[in-house]
């Protein structure tokens, strides 16, 4: 299947700092790409669509000037934790979608998901 | 209304025997997508399964299958002969194809496997 990294895989940040997490597809082109949130034991929470080339669309109740959202190319998107707070600790995870590029029956809708980034902010 | 309702929040199965994972949906869109995941505890999202709603017949993939009943808008995942490397979470999720592609999960369902 189409591989997607996110980097760091972990971070350890100051109150107050700001953090980017990068997500790529590797082999494949991806003009949207999702950002997950997820607390322990808890499901994933979708935070954004990231359009590639236009501005992020934010779910309700996410804060788009603490979650800024850029997705440049074909292959990357970024999120960038502002001003970063305890609260803010949490497991992210990216997605991004192998439109058809598979061309197995069954696959043309598989949204391939990154390993993650684990924030914490002491 | 929960878009996405795992009832399970933990299953325990023998290995070597078969499980199932109950997921129900709810939707009015006619164009849908069910998907499971499988979540270890590195973090990972695994893809595990596909069906979409104008599918015939319920997916398969190798010991995963997907039993799919639209009219009460059920997709439970069936796990045959489970092994250890089976204990997970496992998320069901469904995409909306009017909602730009974005998946709505459920709760989760952690599958414990006992030797």
């Amino acid at each position: 299947g189409a591989v997607v990294s996110q980097h760091p895989s972990w971070v350890i940040c100051k109150s107050g700092t700001s953090v980017k997490i990068e997500c790529r597809s590797l082999d494949f082109q991806a003009t949207t790409m999702f950002w997950y949130r997820q607390f322990p034991k808890q499901s994933l929470m979708l935070m954004a669509t990231s359009n590639e080339g236009s501005k992020a669309t934010y779910e309700q109740g996410v804060e788009k000037d603490k979650f800024l959202i850029n997705h440049a190319s074909l292959t990357l998107s970024t999120l960038t934790v502002t001003s970063a707070h305890p609260e803010d600790s949490s497991f992210y995870i990216c997605s991004a979608g192998d439109w058809g590029a598979s061309g197995r029956k069954g696959h043309t809708d598989t949204q391939y998901f990154g390993p993650g980034t684990r924030l914490t902010v002491l | 209304a929960q878009k996405i309702t795992q009832t399970q929040p933990g299953m325990f199965v023998q290995e070597k025997e078969a499980v199932t994972l109950d997921c129900t949906y709810d939707t009015s869109d006619p164009s849908y997508g069910l998907f499971w995941y499988k979540q270890p505890s590195s973090g990972e999202m695994i893809f595990l399964i596909y069906q979409g709603s104008y599918d015939q017949q319920n997916a398969t993939e190798g010991r995963y299958s997907l039993n799919f009943q639209k009219a009460r808008k059920s997709a439970n995942l069936v796990i045959s002969a489970s092994q250890l490397g089976d204990s997970a979470m496992y998320f069901c999720a469904m995409r909306e194809n009017n909602q730009g592609g974005k998946l709505i999960f459920g709760q989760g369902t952690e599958l414990s496997v006992k030797p």
